[in-house]
């Protein structure tokens, strides 16, 4: 499978402070691009996905910002609460969700 | 949106036996997914299931050991054979949308130890 770097591994931040996580892709044939958030105990969820074609898409407090050029794309969560405490994967396909390849996760702790 | 129930939750169990995972959909999909989540790694694709013919696996994993049904459009099975502790893991089981946007929705996956 098409390899997709996340980072940080691990990340803590202070209830609303922003919460930065990037990921790097190798295979430009990717065009779908979602994150999903995975609480203790649960199976991952789709928190919100973006297509290359644009740069930028926002839902709520959660942002993903997207660079073409850079095989790069980022989640931003504005004024983190606690709440937002889980596990968020980043990923990418080709082809719908069969060929979906995931990061490695990144476990974010808000604290209070 | 979908609902997808597994079972057993979670196990333990001895190294040498065997293991079955259900799971169950609330509507009729054509593809569903077998993910294996290891303990602080991503989620990896361990094989496609399709309702009426064998199961597509991914480079490492094999049928003799990962062993899958899907006898209809909302059910499917993942048996882990011959378990050794290296196969303690979260398996999940994951259904795509019915307008294939690309989402996929999990279950709570079934965490197994093997000792």
């Amino acid at each position: 499978q098409q390899q997709v770097k996340q980072s940080p591994q691990s990340l803590i931040v202070q209830k609303g402070g922003i919460s930065i996580i990037n990921c790097a892709y190798e295979n430009t044939a990717f065009d779908y691009f979602p994150w999903y958030q995975q609480f203790p105990g649960k199976g991952p969820a789709l928190l919100i996905a973006i297509r290359p074609d644009v740069s930028e898409k926002k839902e709520g407090r959660f942002t993903i910002s997207f660079n073409k050029s850079a095989k790069q794309f980022s989640l931003h969560i504005m004024d983190s609460q606690p709440g937002d405490s889980a596990t968020y994967f980043c990923a990418a396909s080709n082809s719908g969700y069969s060929t979906l390849t995931f990061g490695k996760g990144t476990m974010l702790l808000v604290s209070p | 949106s979908a609902v997808i129930s597994q079972k057993p939750s979670r196990d333990i169990c001895q190294r040498g036996t065997s293991l079955t995972i259900q799971c169950q959909v609330d509507s009729q999909v054509t593809m569903m997914f077998w993910y294996r989540q290891q303990p602080g790694q991503s989620l990896t694709l361990i094989a496609t299931a399709n309702q009426g013919s064998e199961a597509t696996y991914e480079s490492g994993f094999v049928i003799d050991k990962f062993p899958i049904s899907r006898p209809n459009l909302t059910f499917s099975t993942l048996t882990v054979s011959n378990m050794s502790p290296e196969d303690s893991s979260i398996y999940l089981c994951s259904v795509g949308d019915s307008y294939n946007t690309g989402e996929l929705f999990f279950g709570e996956g079934s965490r197994l130890t093997v000792l």
